[in-house]
C-alpha cells in the first residue's frame, strides 16, 4: 500500500545543532507539506512543495529550510535548532489538481531541542 | 488571509450520545472546502469528513455529520451514538478552491468520551 513515512519518530538534540527530518511518500503526489503541531496553535505550515525544484514558505518558515529533488522526498532541515522548535512535526502530501483537497499525514516526528 | 477558530479547547461526552464540535473561519472568498480532521493518541491524522462551500447539502459519512452554514461562517461537527474510539483531538481546517490544496487548521478540539 502506498503511505508517507516519517523519520525519526522522535529526536532530541542539543540547541545550536542541524537537524534533519525525513518525510517520504510512495503515492507519486505533486504536493507535499511539512506543518508543526504545538498546544494552543492547532497546526502551522512550515514550507510546502508543489513538486519537483518547487519550494514555498509557510506562516512559520524561519529557521526552516526544505528541499525537492524528487517526487517522493520533502527533507525538513532545522538550520541551527533552538528550543522554540521543540514541537511535533508533520508531514503531508496530497495529488494536486483535484478538487478534493486531501492531505495524507505521516505519523509525526517529535523534535526535543535543549 | 483565512483564519480557523474551534473555541472549545475540550469538550467531553457519555458514551451513545451526541456531541456537537463547533468551527468557525473567516474569508473573503465564495468557494473554498472545509474539513474536519481527527487526530487519535497514536497521533496520526485522519479525515474524518469533507463539505464542497457550494453544495448546500450537509456532508455526512455515517454517525458523523457537519452543519455548514454559509453565511455564518459556521462548521460544525456532530457525533452521533459516541464511541471509545471517538476519543481524539479533533481539527477544522479550511482550504481555498485556488491555489494547490494549502490547509489552514484551528487550534483543536479535544473530545473525551465517558464510559
Amino acid at each position: 500500500d502506498a503511505e508517507i513515512t516519517q523519520s525519526p519518530r522522535h529526536k532530541i538534540t542539543e540547541t545550536g545543532r542541524q537537524v534533519t527530518l525525513a518525510c517520504h511518500q510512495t503515492w507519486n503526489h505533486n504536493n507535499m507539506f511539512w506543518y508543526r503541531q504545538d498546544l494552543g496553535h492547532g497546526l502551522r505550515l512550515i514550507h510546502y512543495s508543489y513538486g519537483v525544484q518547487d519550494t514555498n514558505k509557510g506562516e512559520v518558515s524561519d529557521g526552516y529550510s526544505v528541499s525537492r529533488s524528487n517526487t517522493e522526498d520533502l527533507p525538513l532541515t532545522l538550520e541551527s535548532a533552538a528550543s522554540s522548535q521543540t514541537s511535533v512535526y508533520f508531514c503531508a502530501s496530497s495529488r494536486g489538481q483535484t478538487n478534493t483537497g486531501e492531505l495524507f499525514f505521516g505519523e509525526g516526528s517529535r523534535l526535543t531541542v535543549l | 488571509a483565512q483564519t480557523v477558530t474551534q473555541s472549545q479547547p475540550e469538550m467531553s461526552v457519555q458514551e451513545a450520545e451526541t456531541v456537537t464540535l463547533s468551527c468557525t473561519y473567516d474569508t473573503s472568498e465564495s468557494d473554498y472546502y472545509l474539513f474536519w480532521y481527527k487526530q487519535p493518541p497514536s497521533r496520526q491524522m485522519i479525515l474524518v469528513i469533507r463539505q464542497e462551500a457550494y453544495k448546500q447539502q450537509n456532508a455526512t459519512e455515517n454517525r458523523f455529520s457537519v452543519n455548514f452554514q454559509k453565511a455564518a461562517k459556521s462548521f460544525s461537527l456532530k457525533i452521533s451514538d459516541s464511541q471509545l474510539g471517538d476519543a481524539a483531538m479533533y481539527f477544522c481546517a479550511y482550504r481555498s478552491s485556488f491555489g494547490n490544496e494549502k490547509l489552514t487548521f484551528g487550534t483543536g478540539t479535544r473530545l473525551t468520551i465517558i464510559p
